[in-house]
């Protein structure tokens, strides 16, 4: 089993819909979890992180936990055509490292 | 204005050199890391460093090396000994004294090697 996995894609939605992305982990006492956005031939860029169980809103993006489930996810709403992008799952585990998922490929169509 | 910053962004070599590959952040991180990244593929671990003067292994540490003489820097060497080195390589950073210890990455080197 893989430490941290993301649904495969791509992942395609129509302009204004809600995009949602789900990652799973392995080890669960891990501590952090945090999405990137990485636009094609450019690096990772932070959208937000949670470690709290429940939901954290940030303008369009919400992440959601549930550790108990081992499960974390990321909903965009008013899904728009700049979110087009592949989308970075990471945890931090319990020993400390923090561990990418391979990532999710989003297209939003216009 | 605070960041990270990579250098050079294309990278071109022959087989059997070596080369270095600049990571330099003014953000007061304690820790630096390297990664690598294969198309379509996720992130790859090569070396970390927490603290000036020490660095670890990541997962795939093999013909790289890495040194962290000063705070802001940790140049990553790939050398002849890397059997697949083309990749785009990516550096990051972390405050390991607060937050999340969240990791900004800088916008990387893309090297290829013929």
């Amino acid at each position: 089993q893989k430490e941290v996995e993301q649904n495969s894609g791509p992942l395609s939605v129509p302009e204004g819909a809600i995009a949602s992305l789900n990652c799973t982990y392995s080890d669960r006492g891990s501590q952090s979890f945090f999405w990137y956005r990485q636009y094609s031939g450019k690096s990772p860029e932070l959208i937000m992180f949670i470690y709290s169980n429940g939901d954290k809103e940030d303008g369009r993006f919400t992440a959601q936990l549930n550790k108990a489930s081992q499960y974390v996810s990321l909903l965009i709403r008013d899904s728009q055509p700049s979110d087009s992008a592949t989308y970075l799952c990471a945890v931090k585990t319990s020993y400390d490292k923090v561990i990418f998922g391979p990532g999710t490929s989003l297209s939003v169509i216009p | 204005d605070g960041g990270i910053t990579q250098s050079p962004k294309y990278l071109f070599r022959k087989e059997g050199q070596n080369v270095t590959l600049s990571c330099e952040q003014n953000l007061n991180h304690d820790a630096m890391y390297w990664y690598r990244q294969d198309p379509g593929q996720g992130l790859r671990l090569i070396y970390y460093s927490q603290i000036v003067n020490d660095f670890q292994k990541g997962d795939i540490a093999e013909g790289y090396s890495v040194s962290r003489e000063k705070k802001e820097s940790f140049p990553l060497t790939v050398t002849s000994a890397q059997k697949n080195p083309t990749a785009f390589y990516l550096c990051a950073s972390t405050s390991l004294s607060e937050g999340a210890h969240e990791q900004y990455f800088g916008p990387g080197t893309r090297l290829t090697v013929t």
